[in-house]
């Protein structure tokens, strides 16, 4: 079966600091892999997605890039974090035939960062 | 711009009532939908999903109904339970290149089931 983890779980970083949040799937290959930020009061906004090692999409212009290394690694960085980077932080991954149907995510436990 | 739209940050019902959120969408070319629950400090989980070419589909206490002409689609749980109480995500996708699917999600709906 498969896992998603990433870490760390809870991160409090002052602004101008680096972040490092990483995730890593278990038990599939070529997932499609994706960051979401849930901000306060906010939905669950899709930062970046990733079909392959270092094909890299982003959503959004923002403070914060992301890389994926390896297969099943995925990597967000900042290399100066803003207040406004705060909020709870999900990775997920997709697999086409993996699911009830196409686009279900997958989701990791979430990494809570508050920019203090 | 907001592609799916939950207009009701929040919906409280008595245990053993019908709870109904709602959802709505601009975009044509989405062509499947889900709803995630989502409890505080976790990862999203999935709930139901449904397809374009259905207008329902259930599952147990869940049935999702989708209203293509008018873009919309609603979740209906019954009877509701106090375990129900969550963080409701609505969201949608279109194939966006190979086989990629993105999810483009709402801003959610707080349910609180009450004893």
């Amino acid at each position: 079966s498969q896992t998603i983890h990433q870490w760390p779980a809870t991160l409090v970083q002052p602004v101008g600091s680096p972040l490092s949040l990483e995730c890593t799937v278990e038990g599939t290959s070529n997932p499609n892999l994706y960051w979401y930020r849930q901000a306060a009061g906010r939905g669950l906004q899709l930062l970046f997605y990733s079909v392959g090692i270092g094909q890299i999409s982003s959503e959004v212009p923002q403070n914060l890039s992301a890389s994926r290394p390896q297969d099943r690694q995925f990597i967000l960085s900042s290399k100066k974090l803003l207040l406004s980077d705060s909020g709870f932080y999900l990775c997920a991954w997709s697999v086409d035939g993996v699911g009830a149907g196409p686009g279900e995510l997958f989701f990791g436990e979430g990494s809570r960062l508050t920019v203090l | 711009d907001q592609q799916v739209k939950q207009n009701s940050p929040s919906l409280s019902v008595q245990e053993g009532r019908i709870s109904i959120l709602n959802c709505d969408y601009t975009n044509s070319m989405f062509d499947y939908f889900l709803w995630y629950k989502k409890y505080p400090a976790e990862g999203p989980t999935f709930l139901i999903s449904i397809s374009s070419i259905k207008d329902k589909n259930e599952d147990g206490r869940f049935t999702v109904f989708l209203n293509k002409s008018a873009k919309h689609l609603s979740l209906h749980i019954v009877p509701s339970q106090p375990g129900d109480s969550a963080v409701y995500f609505c969201a949608a996708s279109a194939r966006s290149g190979g086989s990629n699917y993105k999810l483009t999600f709402g801003k959610g709906t707080l349910l609180t089931v009450n004893p």
